[in-house]
Protein backbone atom coordinates (compact mmCIF):
# COMPACT_ATOMS: atom_id res chain seq x y z
CA UNK A 1 0.00 0.00 0.00
CA UNK A 2 1.48 3.42 -0.97
CA UNK A 3 1.36 6.26 1.88
CA UNK A 4 2.99 9.65 2.35
CA UNK A 5 3.04 10.54 6.06
CA UNK A 6 4.09 14.04 7.02
CA UNK A 7 5.69 15.16 9.91
CA UNK A 8 3.61 16.62 12.38
CA UNK A 9 1.89 20.42 12.66
CA UNK A 10 3.62 23.08 13.43
CA UNK A 11 3.61 26.81 14.97
CA UNK A 12 5.83 29.65 14.10
CA UNK A 13 7.09 33.19 14.22
CA UNK A 14 7.08 35.73 10.91
CA UNK A 15 10.44 35.33 9.87
CA UNK A 16 11.15 31.95 10.99
CA UNK A 17 12.17 28.90 8.91
CA UNK A 18 9.74 25.46 8.96
CA UNK A 19 11.06 22.53 8.14
CA UNK A 20 8.40 19.76 6.50
CA UNK A 21 9.14 16.24 5.98
CA UNK A 22 7.26 13.97 4.15
CA UNK A 23 8.27 9.82 4.35
CA UNK A 24 6.93 7.21 1.38
CA UNK A 25 6.35 3.73 1.93
CA UNK A 26 5.29 1.38 -0.52
CA UNK A 27 6.57 2.64 -3.93
CA UNK A 28 10.38 2.98 -5.30
CA UNK A 29 11.01 6.43 -3.94
CA UNK A 30 13.20 7.51 -6.97
CA UNK A 31 10.10 6.51 -9.42
CA UNK A 32 7.75 9.30 -8.56
CA UNK A 33 8.24 13.57 -8.21
CA UNK A 34 7.30 14.53 -4.85
CA UNK A 35 5.19 17.48 -5.44
CA UNK A 36 4.63 19.93 -2.22
CA UNK A 37 0.90 21.68 -2.08
CA UNK A 38 -0.77 24.28 0.03
CA UNK A 39 -4.20 25.05 1.09
CA UNK A 40 -4.89 28.23 3.10
CA UNK A 41 -8.13 28.50 4.97
CA UNK A 42 -10.93 28.78 2.58
CA UNK A 43 -8.79 29.19 -0.29
CA UNK A 44 -8.29 26.98 -3.30
CA UNK A 45 -4.95 24.45 -3.66
CA UNK A 46 -1.66 26.15 -4.84
CA UNK A 47 1.19 24.05 -6.42
CA UNK A 48 4.27 24.91 -4.20
CA UNK A 49 6.86 22.66 -5.90
CA UNK A 50 8.76 19.18 -6.63
CA UNK A 51 11.77 17.60 -6.54
CA UNK A 52 12.60 14.04 -8.33
CA UNK A 53 13.93 12.09 -5.70
CA UNK A 54 16.33 10.27 -8.61
CA UNK A 55 18.60 12.97 -8.54
CA UNK A 56 17.53 15.39 -6.67
CA UNK A 57 16.51 18.28 -9.22
CA UNK A 58 13.74 20.42 -7.56
CA UNK A 59 11.97 23.12 -9.47
CA UNK A 60 9.26 25.86 -7.55
CA UNK A 61 6.57 28.02 -8.69
CA UNK A 62 7.70 31.03 -9.66
CA UNK A 63 5.37 32.30 -6.43
CA UNK A 64 8.24 31.08 -4.00
CA UNK A 65 10.84 30.92 -6.05
CA UNK A 66 14.17 31.91 -3.15
CA UNK A 67 11.78 30.74 0.04
CA UNK A 68 10.98 27.27 -0.81
CA UNK A 69 14.04 24.46 -0.73
CA UNK A 70 13.00 20.97 -1.71
CA UNK A 71 14.96 18.49 -0.71
CA UNK A 72 14.96 14.10 -1.13
CA UNK A 73 16.91 11.85 0.87
CA UNK A 74 17.02 8.61 -0.97
CA UNK A 75 18.59 6.63 2.10
CA UNK A 76 15.13 7.30 3.82
CA UNK A 77 12.73 7.67 1.30
CA UNK A 78 11.70 11.20 2.96
CA UNK A 79 11.30 14.67 1.08
CA UNK A 80 12.06 17.90 2.81
CA UNK A 81 10.46 21.04 2.00
CA UNK A 82 11.99 24.09 3.88
CA UNK A 83 10.12 27.48 3.68
CA UNK A 84 11.43 30.36 4.93
CA UNK A 85 10.89 34.17 5.63
CA UNK A 86 7.37 32.99 6.82
CA UNK A 87 4.28 35.48 7.13
CA UNK A 88 1.06 35.13 8.37
CA UNK A 89 -0.59 34.42 4.91
CA UNK A 90 2.11 31.45 5.32
CA UNK A 91 -1.01 29.70 7.25
CA UNK A 92 -1.86 26.80 5.82
CA UNK A 93 -2.37 23.14 5.60
CA UNK A 94 0.58 21.46 3.25
CA UNK A 95 0.19 18.69 1.91
CA UNK A 96 2.90 16.32 0.17
CA UNK A 97 1.99 14.37 -3.17
CA UNK A 98 2.46 11.97 -5.79
CA UNK A 99 0.36 13.38 -9.34
CA UNK A 100 0.20 12.21 -12.36
CA UNK A 101 3.56 12.37 -14.76
CA UNK A 102 3.98 12.65 -18.20
CA UNK A 103 6.41 9.76 -18.05
CA UNK A 104 5.32 7.47 -15.37
CA UNK A 105 2.44 4.94 -14.42
CA UNK A 106 0.00 6.46 -12.86
CA UNK A 107 0.24 7.27 -9.02
CA UNK A 108 -1.73 9.31 -7.25
CA UNK A 109 -1.22 9.83 -3.44
CA UNK A 110 -1.22 12.18 -0.92
CA UNK A 111 -0.01 12.78 2.29
CA UNK A 112 -2.38 13.59 5.38
CA UNK A 113 -1.51 17.24 5.61
CA UNK A 114 0.30 19.10 8.00
CA UNK A 115 -1.24 22.05 9.29
CA UNK A 116 1.57 25.29 9.46
CA UNK A 117 0.46 28.38 11.68
CA UNK A 118 2.38 31.62 11.96
CA UNK A 119 1.98 34.25 14.66
CA UNK A 120 3.81 36.34 16.48
CA UNK B 1 4.55 29.33 -15.11
CA UNK B 2 1.75 28.15 -17.03
CA UNK B 3 -1.67 29.91 -16.14
CA UNK B 4 -5.29 27.85 -15.52
CA UNK B 5 -8.14 29.76 -15.62
CA UNK B 6 -11.90 27.70 -14.41
CA UNK B 7 -15.28 28.67 -15.05
CA UNK B 8 -17.41 29.20 -13.13
CA UNK B 9 -15.81 29.82 -9.70
CA UNK B 10 -18.87 28.43 -8.27
CA UNK B 11 -22.27 27.12 -9.27
CA UNK B 12 -25.59 26.28 -7.96
CA UNK B 13 -27.68 22.30 -9.23
CA UNK B 14 -29.90 19.96 -7.84
CA UNK B 15 -28.89 15.98 -7.84
CA UNK B 16 -29.60 14.83 -11.74
CA UNK B 17 -28.73 17.51 -13.30
CA UNK B 18 -26.26 18.00 -15.66
CA UNK B 19 -22.85 19.98 -14.69
CA UNK B 20 -20.15 21.35 -16.40
CA UNK B 21 -16.95 23.05 -15.67
CA UNK B 22 -14.35 24.66 -18.21
CA UNK B 23 -10.55 24.87 -17.32
CA UNK B 24 -8.37 26.88 -19.93
CA UNK B 25 -4.64 26.97 -19.93
CA UNK B 26 -2.68 30.23 -20.69
CA UNK B 27 -0.84 28.26 -23.64
CA UNK B 28 -0.95 24.59 -24.93
CA UNK B 29 -0.52 21.58 -22.33
CA UNK B 30 -1.27 18.98 -24.93
CA UNK B 31 -3.73 16.48 -23.07
CA UNK B 32 -1.21 16.88 -19.62
CA UNK B 33 -4.39 18.02 -17.49
CA UNK B 34 -5.87 16.74 -14.48
CA UNK B 35 -8.70 16.84 -12.61
CA UNK B 36 -9.54 16.43 -8.76
CA UNK B 37 -12.46 16.95 -5.85
CA UNK B 38 -12.27 17.95 -3.09
CA UNK B 39 -13.79 18.09 0.21
CA UNK B 40 -13.87 19.95 3.36
CA UNK B 41 -10.92 19.05 5.88
CA UNK B 42 -9.71 16.52 2.79
CA UNK B 43 -6.87 16.15 0.32
CA UNK B 44 -7.66 16.36 -2.96
CA UNK B 45 -9.03 13.12 -4.98
CA UNK B 46 -8.20 12.53 -8.06
CA UNK B 47 -10.92 12.11 -10.76
CA UNK B 48 -9.21 12.15 -14.28
CA UNK B 49 -5.94 12.34 -15.95
CA UNK B 50 -4.78 13.00 -19.42
CA UNK B 51 -7.53 14.83 -19.99
CA UNK B 52 -10.09 12.29 -20.60
CA UNK B 53 -8.78 9.03 -18.57
CA UNK B 54 -11.18 7.83 -15.62
CA UNK B 55 -9.03 7.32 -12.56
CA UNK B 56 -10.13 3.45 -11.34
CA UNK B 57 -12.99 3.78 -8.68
CA UNK B 58 -14.45 6.86 -10.92
CA UNK B 59 -18.09 6.91 -11.40
CA UNK B 60 -18.49 6.47 -15.14
CA UNK B 61 -20.74 10.07 -14.42
CA UNK B 62 -17.85 11.52 -14.43
CA UNK B 63 -16.08 12.60 -17.85
CA UNK B 64 -13.21 14.91 -19.19
CA UNK B 65 -12.69 15.89 -22.59
CA UNK B 66 -10.45 19.03 -24.63
CA UNK B 67 -6.84 19.32 -25.80
CA UNK B 68 -4.27 22.38 -25.92
CA UNK B 69 -5.50 24.97 -23.66
CA UNK B 70 -9.45 24.20 -23.83
CA UNK B 71 -10.93 21.18 -21.22
CA UNK B 72 -14.19 20.17 -19.91
CA UNK B 73 -14.72 18.51 -17.19
CA UNK B 74 -18.76 16.68 -17.14
CA UNK B 75 -20.91 15.30 -14.52
CA UNK B 76 -23.85 13.71 -16.90
CA UNK B 77 -26.14 13.06 -13.31
CA UNK B 78 -24.95 14.84 -10.20
CA UNK B 79 -25.28 12.42 -6.89
CA UNK B 80 -25.20 13.96 -3.63
CA UNK B 81 -21.70 12.88 -3.11
CA UNK B 82 -20.90 15.10 -5.86
CA UNK B 83 -21.42 18.22 -3.71
CA UNK B 84 -17.39 19.40 -3.30
CA UNK B 85 -15.02 21.29 -5.19
CA UNK B 86 -13.29 20.56 -8.19
CA UNK B 87 -9.66 21.72 -9.74
CA UNK B 88 -8.22 21.47 -12.78
CA UNK B 89 -4.16 21.13 -12.83
CA UNK B 90 -1.77 21.12 -15.51
CA UNK B 91 1.33 18.72 -15.67
CA UNK B 92 2.59 19.64 -19.01
CA UNK B 93 5.18 21.68 -17.84
CA UNK B 94 7.69 20.50 -14.21
CA UNK B 95 6.22 23.63 -12.76
CA UNK B 96 2.84 22.35 -11.72
CA UNK B 97 -0.37 24.54 -11.34
CA UNK B 98 -3.77 24.39 -10.51
CA UNK B 99 -7.01 26.41 -11.35
CA UNK B 100 -8.51 28.43 -9.02
CA UNK B 101 -11.71 25.73 -8.09
CA UNK B 102 -14.99 25.39 -8.88
CA UNK B 103 -17.58 24.96 -6.11
CA UNK B 104 -20.39 22.94 -7.26
CA UNK B 105 -23.13 23.66 -4.28
CA UNK B 106 -27.19 22.53 -3.49
CA UNK B 107 -29.29 24.84 -5.21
Amino acid sequence: EVQLLQSGAEVKKPGATVKLSCKISGYTFTDYFINWVRQAPGKGLEWMGLVDPDDGEAFYSEKFQGRLIITSDTSTDTAYMDVTSLRSDDTAVYYCATMPEIAAPLLDSWGQGTLVTVTS
Amino acid sequence: DIQMTQSPSALSASAGDRVTISCRASQSIHRWLAWYQQKPGKAPKLLIYKASNLESGVPSRFNGSGSGTEFTLTISSLQPDDFATYYCQQYDSHKRTFGQGTKVEVK
